[in-house]
């Protein structure tokens, strides 16, 4: 079974539209987190939710919104879809939140294209 | 501001050889140094990580080196081997933000 697993892996769109990225973890774990790595592979935290609560919130622009039904799903929905909004975005978990050595685990990332 | 800066950007070491990679920081509120391995294709995983009262921490080939005082740490691949060729990042967090800040990554390329 897969711990952390994301739905699409591949998200090919246009310029202007709505898109969503799911993510699920089966590990019982309290936080989940969106990162985004972009062409150079440079990773970047863009939100963090702990059971259902939204505890980490970088400058994203706020086209960018997650969701967390509970605490196993976290969503990302983007609007008006933009062309440096490409990257890998990749959901991760972590058992409890501000512990300073929890291990993130992470999915095998959502690859998005906009053209 | 890149707070945690990663070097090189790539390595090839020939199999059995030493491979590092050197991360400096500037907070010096972070108190945890984690690394993550990434294979293409694939998300990051934790590879080894330490706390910045400990000098070094061997696990298996993978040993971490931490001066404090300087601000730098680095991973060390003994007897690299094909199979270690991915992305190493090392990042860095502090236990009141939860937040990984990651440097720009290394890609490493053991050739046989």
């Amino acid at each position: 079974d897969t711990a952390v697993s994301q739905t699409p892996k591949y998200l090919v769109t246009q310029m202007g539209n709505d898109k969503s990225i799911k993510c699920e973890q089966n590990l019982g774990h309290d936080t989940m987190y969106w990162y985004k790595q972009d062409s150079k592979k440079f990773l970047k935290i863009m939100f963090s939710y702990n059971n259902k609560e939204l505890i980490i919130n970088e400058t994203v622009p706020n086209r960018f919104s997650p969701k967390s039904p509970d605490k196993a799903h976290l969503n990302l929905h983007i609007n008006s879809l933009e062309l440096g909004d490409s990257a890998v975005y990749f959901c991760a978990s972590s058992q409890r939140a501000l512990n300073l050595e929890e291990t993130q685990y992470f999915g095998p990332g959502t690859r998005l294209l906009v053209l | 501001q890149q707070q945690v800066k990663q070097s090189p950007q790539s390595l090839i070491v020939q199999k059995g050889g030493i491979s590092i990679i050197n991360c400096a920081y500037e907070n010096t509120a972070f108190d945890y140094f984690p690394w993550y391995q990434q294979f293409p294709g694939k998300g990051p995983a934790l590879l080894i990580a330490i706390r910045p009262d400990v000098s070094e921490k061997k696990e298996g080939r993978f040993t971490i080196s931490f001066n404090k005082s300087a601000k730098q740490f680095s991973l060390h691949i003994m007897d690299s081997q094909p199979g270690d060729s991915a992305t190493y990042f090392c990042a860095a967090t502090t236990s009141n933000t939860g937040k990984l800040i990651f440097g720009q990554g290394t890609t490493l390329q053991v050739k046989p």
